[in-house]
């Protein structure tokens, strides 16, 4: 799996866009980026994931770059419920071969303020 | 997206003894994995349950410390075997829902006196 890097910490103001970089500039032509948080005291959360177009979704929007070495998660309207740790993944999608594992980093821990 | 369900939520056991984490997926699933996460510290990986075949450990972890069956395509348990307060941890069990997406198990809070 390719490595991601990510800030350690970020702030936002309530109600603001968060934007979460990540760089993954050794991903390859089949791994897709993906999203997770995990909430203090639960197990990680499914945000969002991506090839090379942008997505969205309820949660997220997520933003790959066009040379696909970068993205940027963003939530677009930040709420309390939004604090946690966010990581940045890359991986091929699963197949029967089980090869294609989830590796966590450390992630960016988001605190958003009142 | 799934529900996955975890037993028991924590525990709290004595050195030397061992505990079975069950994992419980309200589908069926392709792929199943379990992950520790150590106090403070981020996921990882423990192994790849297969179904009908032996788990696939990752580098770190032995089938002897943390044997794990998978009978099914919706239920697996993981055992800590052996137990020490160095395995304090939060276990955690995930399932492959698509080739795309991966949900995971609120965690068992581990503590061994």
């Amino acid at each position: 799996d390719a490595k991601t890097t990510q800030p350690p910490s970020m702030d936002c103001a309530e109600g603001r866009a968060a934007n979460l970089p990540c760089n993954h500039s050794t991903i390859s032509g089949n791994e897709y980026v993906y999203w997770y948080r995990q909430i203090h005291s639960q197990g990680p959360q499914y945000i969002i994931h991506g090839l090379k177009n942008n997505e969205t979704n309820e949660m997220a929007s997520l933003i790959i770059t066009e040379d696909r070495k970068s993205s940027t998660l963003i939530l677009p309207h930040a709420t309390l419920r939004d604090t946690a740790v966010y990581y940045c993944i890359v991986r091929a999608p699963l197949s029967n071969f089980g090869n294609e594992k989830l590796t966590f980093g450390t992630g960016t821990r988001l605190t958003i303020i009142p | 997206s799934a529900v996955i369900s975890q037993k028991p939520s924590r525990d709290i056991c004595q050195r030397g003894t061992s505990l079975t984490i069950q994992c419980q997926v309200d589908s069926q699933v392709t792929m199943m994995f379990w992950y520790r996460q150590q106090p403070g510290q981020s996921l990882t990986l423990i192994a790849t349950a297969n179904q009908g075949s032996e788990a696939t450990y990752e580098s770190g972890f032995v089938i002897d410390k943390f044997p794990i069956s998978r009978p099914n395509l919706t239920f697996s348990t993981l055992t800590v075997s052996n137990m020490s307060p160095e395995d304090s941890s939060i276990y955690l069990c995930s399932g492959g829902i698509t080739r795309y997406e991966q949900y995971f198990g609120p965690g068992t809070r581990l503590t061994v006196t």
